[in-house]
């Protein structure tokens, strides 16, 4: 069945530092991907998608791009703030089965951003 | 859009008691996820409705826990009776087909 591993966590940067934390996949047709975000006591937020191969997702200074070959949505910022402190979790959406818009996460990996 | 409605926000319950979920989907969402979060487990997702049928319900982890959708706008999820491992947070969760849309949760506490 479809997976998502993510790197495990938990991630500690100073603030201004550079972010890239690992995902990838397995999954047969060609999956939408997902990053969500969870700040605390909150609900999950989609940060940014990607829907095929060789696409780049962007939103709020992250970025991921789907590498269809590496089976991989590598989640990267260039200079992090103690704001984006959170739980950060990819996801995908086998859109080519009957999956109707269920998504397989990934663990989940915890951001803290210092000062 | 309001977005996906849950309630209530907490919810602190005896054990042997009996619990019940609520959440709105956002309109026009064909699509209904019952997620469950704990520290040790993660996210896990209990049960989803298509177009108000469930669909897969191999995530509910026992009999102790039902969920209905009787129309397009409203789902439960119910456990009775509540134990103290069923703690956690709980998250619907709605979608069109592409990305899902969570609620801000309802945070369990049996005791």
């Amino acid at each position: 069945g479809d997976s998502v591993t993510q790197m495990e966590g938990p991630v500690t940067l100073s603030e201004e530092a550079f972010l890239t934390i690992n995902c990838t996949y397995t999954a047969t047709g060609y999956p939408s991907l997902f990053w969500y975000v969870q700040y605390p006591g909150e609900g999950l937020q989609l940060l940014l998608k990607a829907t095929k191969a060789d696409d780049k997702g962007s939103n709020k200074g992250f970025e991921a791009t789907y590498r269809k070959e590496t089976t991989s949505f590598h989640l990267e910022k260039g200079s992090v703030q103690v704001s984006d402190s959170a739980v950060y979790f990819c996801a995908l959406n086998n859109a080519g089965g009957t999956s109707y818009g269920k998504l397989t996460f990934g663990q989940g990996t915890i951001l803290t951003v210092h000062p | 859009d309001a977005g996906v409605i849950q309630s209530p926000r907490h919810e602190v319950t005896e054990m042997g008691q009996e619990v019940t979920l609520r959440c709105k989907p956002i309109s026009g969402h064909n699509s209904l996820f019952w997620y469950r979060q704990t520290m040790m487990r993660g996210l896990e997702l209990l049960i989803y409705f298509n177009n108000n049928v469930p669909i897969d319900d191999s995530g509910m982890p026992e009999d102790r826990f039902s969920a209905k959708m009787p129309n397009a706008s409203f789902s439960t999820l119910k456990i009775q009776p509540s134990e103290p491992r069923d703690s956690a947070v709980y998250f619907c969760a709605s979608s069109l087909g592409g990305e899902a849309f969570f609620g801000q949760g309802t945070r369990l506490t049996v005791v």
